[in-house]
């Protein structure tokens, strides 16, 4: 079965600060996806990032990261020089190639960033 | 191109009464899913439609139940309320099929409150 695991509840960074967003998946494929999506105070939740289980290659994007390590199925998020906006929810969440259009998020990270 | 609109955003209910809320896709979407959000239980997977066929379904009694119609739009139904029921019901369409990606689109969701 499909899980995922963000150990981190919450997280208040002050501004400029590095913060890496945990998260750990469970599956029984070998073909999967791996998402983060951001949730801010307005509500709706925003994709960030997709990356399949064939591709370890880790991904910036300006200030946000992504290391993906399939050896211990951590998909973690670093955002780098924190800003205000960033603060939100953040989820981490799978999809199994059987059935692709399932997605299943964590319980998400809240993401405090003080000025 | 228009997002994922839901509707109503907002309704108040009684304890075993229904409630039906409404979901159209971004236009081109065929697969349409449906998710409960909640402070104690996160996001939750409810079901996905797709073709108006239910492929995918979460781990929810019988008295939620949805359906998707030719043009994609779908309903989801809740029957004989419960308190527990107060969630923010979310709506996110993709593209679904051989051209699915797996990215979801969110609506700004259909907040209940169970009285």
């Amino acid at each position: 079965a499909q899980k995922v695991t963000q150990a981190q509840t919450e997280i208040s960074v002050v501004e400029k600060e590095d913060v890496t967003l945990d998260c750990v998946y469970e599956t029984r494929d070998t073909t999967y996806y791996l998402f983060w999506y951001k949730q801010p105070p307005s509500g709706e939740l925003v994709f960030l990032i997709r990356r399949n289980s064939f591709d370890e290659q880790n991904e910036i994007s300006g200030r946000y990261s992504w290391n993906f390590q399939k050896s211990t199925s951590s998909f973690n998020f670093t955002i780098t020089a924190s800003q205000v906006v960033d603060s939100a929810v953040y989820f981490c969440a799978l999809s199994e190639a059987t059935s692709y259009d399932k997605v299943i998020f964590g319980p998400g990270t809240s993401l405090s960033v003080i000025p | 191109k228009a997002g994922v609109t839901q509707t109503p955003r907002y309704l108040i209910k009684t304890r075993g009464q229904q409630v039906t809320l409404s979901c159209s896709p971004i236009s081109g979407h065929r697969s349409v899913s449906w998710y409960q959000q909640t402070p104690g239980q996160g996001l939750q997977f409810l079901f996905e439609y797709f073709s108006e066929t239910q492929r995918n379904k979460g781990n929810f009694p019988g008295r939620f139940s949805g359906r998707q119609f030719s043009n994609s739009r779908s309903e989801m139904n809740v029957s004989t309320l419960e308190l527990g029921d107060s969630a923010l019901y979310l709506c996110a369409s993709s593209l679904g099929g051989t051209r699915n990606t797996g990215e979801l689109f969110f609506g700004e969701g259909s907040r209940l409150t169970v009285l």
